[in-house]
């Protein structure tokens, strides 16, 4: 099973600036990642698949980057309601597995 | 718009058996080529894919759990079951149906979307 590490666990922003979650594989799962976020009492929303595209209606300050192991989600400016928690998921070995999540919260 | 929406008792005891349906409405489970799974999510914790199905019948199960999983479709009602025994605390969740995202014709390994809003499920005596 392919084991998915988030750092940090929590990150401390304020609206406006920019920030970057990372997930890291524990084997290649080339570009078969997706991102999600999740709000309290609410199910994940898909937020970007295969790695760097975006899912409908996500708006453009998010984007994803990396292939192999390394991947990054970047949020260039944050909205209010961007804090929230993200999750990393991978489709590329059976079963598909998710990281522990990064939590998102206004400093 | 394709809408899940899982139903079933909120409080299980220790040993029993844990039993959820989604209800899929704005679509039909047997007309299209997806297949329809369970997320869990224990209380400030991680996400657990549990398994899937498709309206044939067909099945994938993670194998941690593989054991104590079945699920189930029921194309007359358009909705699909989960069933969990031998339950522990350790199986207290929000338990989360949802469709996977990309056609098994293009691979059985997908992201999920959309998902169900979730149900709680405690395990306690």
């Amino acid at each position: 099973e392919i084991v998915l590490t988030q750092s940090p666990a929590t990150l401390s922003l304020s609206p406006g600036e920019r920030a970057t979650l990372s997930c890291r594989a524990s084997q290649s799962v080339s570009t078969y990642l997706a991102w999600y976020q999740q709000k309290p009492g609410q199910a994940p929303r898909l937020l970007i698949y295969d790695a760097s595209n975006r899912a409908t209606g996500i708006p453009a300050r998010f984007s994803g980057s990396g292939s192999g192991t390394d991947f990054t989600l970047t949020i260039s400016s944050l909205e209010p309601e961007d804090f929230a928690v993200y999750y990393c998921q991978q489709r590329s070995n059976w079963p598909q597995t998710f990281g522990q999540g990064t939590k998102l919260e206004i400093k | 718009q394709l809408q899940l929406q899982e139903s079933g008792p909120g409080l299980v005891k220790p040993s029993e058996t844990l039993s959820l349906t989604c209800t899929v409405s704005g679509g039909s489970i047997s007309s299209s080529s997806y297949y329809w799974g369970w997320i869990r999510q224990p209380p400030g914790k991680g996400l657990e894919w549990i398994g899937n199905i498709y309206y044939s019948g067909s099945t994938y199960y993670n194998p941690s759990l593989k054991s104590r999983v079945t699920i189930s479709v029921d194309m007359s009602k358009n909705q699909f079951s989960l069933q969990l025994n031998s339950v522990t605390a350790a199986d207290t969740a929000v338990y989360y149906c949802a469709r996977d995202r990309r056609p098994f014709t293009e691979t059985t390994l997908s992201e999920f979307d959309p998902w169900g809003q979730g149900s709680l499920v405690t395990v306690s005596s």
